[in-house]
């Protein structure tokens, strides 16, 4: 109930490509869907967040949609370029109190690779 | 503004050792969590203190434990070391540890050999 399930696993996109990764979680408690960036040799970056009451929220060429309904959200990444190549994580956390304190879920990561 | 620093970058140890691995949170943050980053397993939740108390802990076993000090810096601790917690250790700093705000380190990479 606590998983987050991250697919594809890993995504090439050419430069200038849409690169879209998807997120399905279990637990209907989970009420903000964060997605994090990580670099080699970095800890995870807050990318882009959304709240299950909106079903799209758009940050520059980041995109997430969310379906409540099917229990799902997604990352676009428009115009992806060279620099996008990282990893990705969408993660999920429960209304502050209590066994949510500081605890994200994550999903299990996407490595994304952009050709230039 | 300095980011949350975590010392030290890397660490190699020998099985049934112990380690303490140290996390500076941002400032006026009072929340820190701690995360164990695997190929395997991912991204793992151990455990949050907030204000000197533990609030929240993972399914990890006993020899992971942690504290934090009145300036909100923190440590975890891992004794008895076997080969499988070799992995990157993340803290997260916050505000108030709630939904939104956290901020990573760059972590630990605890090798056990």
């Amino acid at each position: 109930q606590q998983q987050v399930k991250q697919s594809p696993q890993s995504l090439i996109v050419q430069k200038g490509g849409i690169s879209i990764i998807n997120c399905a979680y279990e637990n209907t408690a989970f009420d903000y869907f964060p997605w994090y960036q990580q670099f080699p040799g970095k800890g995870p970056a807050l990318l882009i967040a959304i709240r299950p009451d909106v079903s799209e929220k758009k940050e520059g060429r980041f995109t997430i949609s969310f379906n409540k309904s099917a229990k799902q959200f997604s990352l676009h990444i428009m115009d992806s370029q060279p620099g996008d190549s990282a990893t990705y994580f969408c993660a999920a956390i429960m209304p502050g109190g209590g066994t949510s304190y500081g605890k994200l879920t994550f999903g299990q990561g996407t490595i994304l690779t952009v050709h230039p | 503004k300095a980011g949350v620093t975590q010392t030290p970058r890397y660490l190699i140890k020998t099985r049934g050792q112990q380690v303490t691995l140290s996390c500076s949170p941002i400032s006026g943050h009072r929340s820190v969590s701690w995360y164990q980053q695997t190929p395997g397993q991912g991204l793992q939740f151990l455990f949050e203190y907030f204000s000197e108390t533990q609030r929240n802990k993972g399914n990890f076993p006993g020899r992971f434990s942690g504290r934090q000090f009145s300036n909100s810096r923190s440590e975890m601790n891992v004794s008895t070391l076997e080969l499988g917690d070799s992995a990157l250790y993340l803290c997260a700093s916050s505000y108030l540890g709630q939904q939104n705000g956290y901020t990573f380190g760059s972590g630990t990479r605890l090798t056990v050999v």
